[in-house]
């Protein structure tokens, strides 16, 4: 986990609340990474920043919305529009400059939505 | 659409022995691929990357091979220790985007 910290590491919201999920990394990376992870089934990203101020959505970004105004930092809300929330989410860095390093994992925020 | 699949059971195996797990995709022209390791709750550790024109790679216990004709990679524990026991994922890399597999879970008895 090192250097990448998620919190909290479990979340319980009321549906229809948003929820915003915390991932700030001391790694110096320009690259980080927000992705969901369900029972059975592999990461799916959802929304990743190569670098600060800019952001693209990955291949699950509905009811979704992040910002990127630190390099440092790479929060993640999870809307009411997002229509099965319930998830481990996973943050992840990327140092950037080259594309064969490999990418580092925070410890995650289990959502739990009633 | 882009596929990319594991063995879809857990593997049990006993300590000492090699486990093998299988990653194949499906339209994917993937350059590299990555070995991840997650243990339950937390997030995944990077083992190993293997290069399209690299055959095999190996580290300590562990040995990956890179078929791109078969569009297959295979992830071997040799000498397994109850440790070794985990989820392993398979990812393809492309444009600094990680695409992953749902993982094989292994367990190794004592």
């Amino acid at each position: 986990d090192g250097g990448i910290t998620q919190s909290p590491k479990y979340l319980f919201r009321k549906e229809g609340q948003n929820v915003t999920l915390s991932c700030e990394q001391n790694l110096n990376h320009d690259a980080m990474y927000w992705y969901r992870q369900d029972p059975g089934q592999g990461l799916r990203l959802i929304y990743y920043s190569q670098i600060v101020n800019d952001f693209q959505k990955g291949d699950i970004a509905e009811g979704y919305s992040v910002s990127r105004e630190k390099k440092e930092s790479f929060p993640l809300t999870v809307t009411s529009a997002q229509k099965n929330p319930t998830a481990f989410y996973l943050c992840a860095t990327h140092p950037g400059d080259r594309v064969l390093d490999e990418q580092f994992f925070g410890p995650g925020t289990r959502l739990t939505v009633l | 659409s882009q596929k990319i699949e594991q063995n879809s059971e857990a593997l049990n195996i006993q300590e000492g022995k090699t486990a093998t797990l299988t990653c194949n995709y499906t339209n994917y022209s993937p350059a590299y691929l990555q070995w991840y390791r997650q243990d339950p709750g937390r997030g995944p550790v990077f083992l190993l990357l293997i290069r399209e024109n690299e055959k095999e790679k190996r580290k300590e216990r562990l040995k990956v091979t890179f078929d791109t004709t078969l569009k297959q990679s295979l992830f071997h524990i040799t000498a397994s220790q109850p440790a070794d026991s985990a989820t392993y994922l398979c990812a393809l890399l492309r444009d600094y985007k990680l695409s992953f597999g749902a993982g094989t879970t292994v367990t190794v008895r004592a």
